[in-house]
């Protein structure tokens, strides 16, 4: 069963911050909530993580909800190279737990 | 750093042939992992490593064997290919530990045809 829910596809324009949303409504206490992202079919990349608080990286902000059942990842400035699948993964880190990439978002980012 | 390599980047296999798809890193991570990516698709785990001379089965293991006799090498045994096994696959290690556990460096694939 998957564990997060995210829209199937969004749009941003370039230069416009991209929002995306994901729901994870059963989120355990001792769970973190990670996203990646996979361009065209290149391995996935690594953007950010967080537990209970808000998280800012080089890449993008993530924003957890106080009661952790949704978050949602910003990309301030996007641009035509952020054009990606991303995916919102809950994990409780520990190694034999598999990350649960699901199908993610598809965003478009269009000039 | 060349971070995570695989070879070979694709190959295509006969029904009933094996191979091994090799994996390596230079990061000193500790957690290496397999997943298999079918068209349109998440990711799903093979097989994970959590150090040298230890290995686990994930979420779809059969039809696969791995090893791992050292920090950097974990290579994936296919025995016995079958069409199913036509997948791209993924190799990738994280330092592990906490909070980074979930922090994977993603090689760049092997594309898998069985024919």
């Amino acid at each position: 069963d998957a564990k997060t829910t995210q829209p199937t596809s969004m749009d941003c324009a370039e230069g416009r911050a991209a929002n995306l949303p994901c729901n994870h409504s059963t989120i355990s206490g001792n769970e973190y909530v990670y996203w990646y992202r996979q361009i065209h079919s290149q391995g996935p990349q690594y953007i950010i993580h967080g537990l209970k608080n808000n998280e800012t990286n080089e890449m993008a902000s993530l924003i957890i909800t106080e009661d952790r059942k949704s978050s949602t990842l910003i990309l301030p400035h996007a641009t035509l190279r952020d054009t990606a699948v991303y995916y919102c993964i809950v994990s409780d880190n520990q190694a034999g737990t598999a990350l649960i990439f699901g199908k993610g978002t598809t965003l478009s980012v269009s000039s | 750093n060349a971070g995570v390599t695989q070879t070979p980047k694709f190959r295509i296999l006969k029904i009933g042939q094996s191979m091994t798809l090799q994996c390596a890193q230079d990061m000193n991570h500790n957690y290496m992992y397999w997943y298999r990516q079918d068209p349109g698709m998440g990711l799903k785990l093979i097989y994970y490593s959590v150090g040298a001379g230890i290995t686990d089965k994930g979420e779809v293991p059969n039809g696969y064997n791995v090893s791992r006799s050292t920090t950097e090498d974990f290579p994936l045994r296919l025995e016995l290919a079958a069409p199913s096994q036509t997948s791209v696959y993924f190799c990738a290690s994280t330092r592990g530990g906490g909070a980074h556990t979930g922090e994977l460096f993603f090689g760049e694939g092997s594309r898998l045809t069985v024919l």
